[in-house]
């Protein structure tokens, strides 16, 4: 069975700080692909990053940054000097790998970025 | 327009209506997805579609019915619905379903409120 956990319901952070949102994921297939996906409140699901499972090298992006480590089935991202426009649901997604379609979605983490 | 456009954004119907969602997308994807999303829960797959021939139907209720007529296009029929068929309903895009690594793009959903 695939599993994605974001533990972290809500998280609410001062502008400048930096955060980091957890997600563990659960799969039997040797290759996968995992994915990091911003819904801000208008609702559209914007795409971030895609990892795959043979590569763990970390991504630096701007301020965000992800942390992937197959040891211990983690794939945090971290925002770096947080903004209040940072301030959205974000949702870590996991594929198998011939799964098709079905993208196996994490519960999301909304933060919240105060000024 | 670019990306992946829905429409309408928001609709309110009673349980006796038939409305139909739209979804369009620009980027010349040919595999399409409707993604349901509701209040504390994960984003449930509900159909893909693959160069317009339907590939997943995950034990959806018949009061939906989706339509492919292209590979640009992608309905979603509703018909009879139930107020627990209130939800953000989103359409995704990616090029065709392969192993898995190809990342699917939203639109920005209709938020469909049944009475």
């Amino acid at each position: 069975a695939q599993k994605v956990t974001q533990a972290q319901t809500e998280i609410s952070v001062v502008e400048k700080e930096d955060v980091t949102l957890d997600c563990v994921y659960e799969t039997r297939d040797t290759t996968y692909y995992l994915f990091w996906y911003k819904q801000p409140p208008s609702g559209e699901l914007v795409f971030l990053i895609r990892r795959n499972s043979f590569d763990e090298q970390n991504e630096i992006s701007g301020r965000y940054s992800w942390n992937f480590q197959k040891s211990t089935s983690s794939f945090n991202f971290t925002i770096t000097a947080s903004q209040v426009v940072d301030s959205a649901v974000y949702f870590c997604a996991l594929r198998g790998y011939n799964q098709g379609g079905k993208l196996i979605f994490g519960q999301g983490t909304e933060l919240s970025v105060k000024p | 327009e670019t990306g992946v456009t829905q429409t309408p954004r928001h609709l309110v119907m009673g349980m006796t209506n038939k409305k139909s969602l739209k979804c369009e997308q620009h980027l010349g994807h040919n595999a399409m997805y409707w993604y349901k999303q509701s209040a504390k829960k994960p984003l449930e797959l509900m159909f893909v579609y693959s160069l317009e021939e339907r590939v997943e139907n995950n034990s959806v209720p018949s009061r939906f019915s989706p339509e492919c007529p292209n590979s640009s296009h992608l309905f979603l029929h509703l018909h009879t619905l139930q107020p627990e068929d209130s939800a953000l309903y989103l359409c995704a895009s990616s090029p065709q379903s392969r192993d898995g690594e190809e990342t699917q793009y939203f639109g920005p959903g209709t938020r469909l409120l049944v009475l």
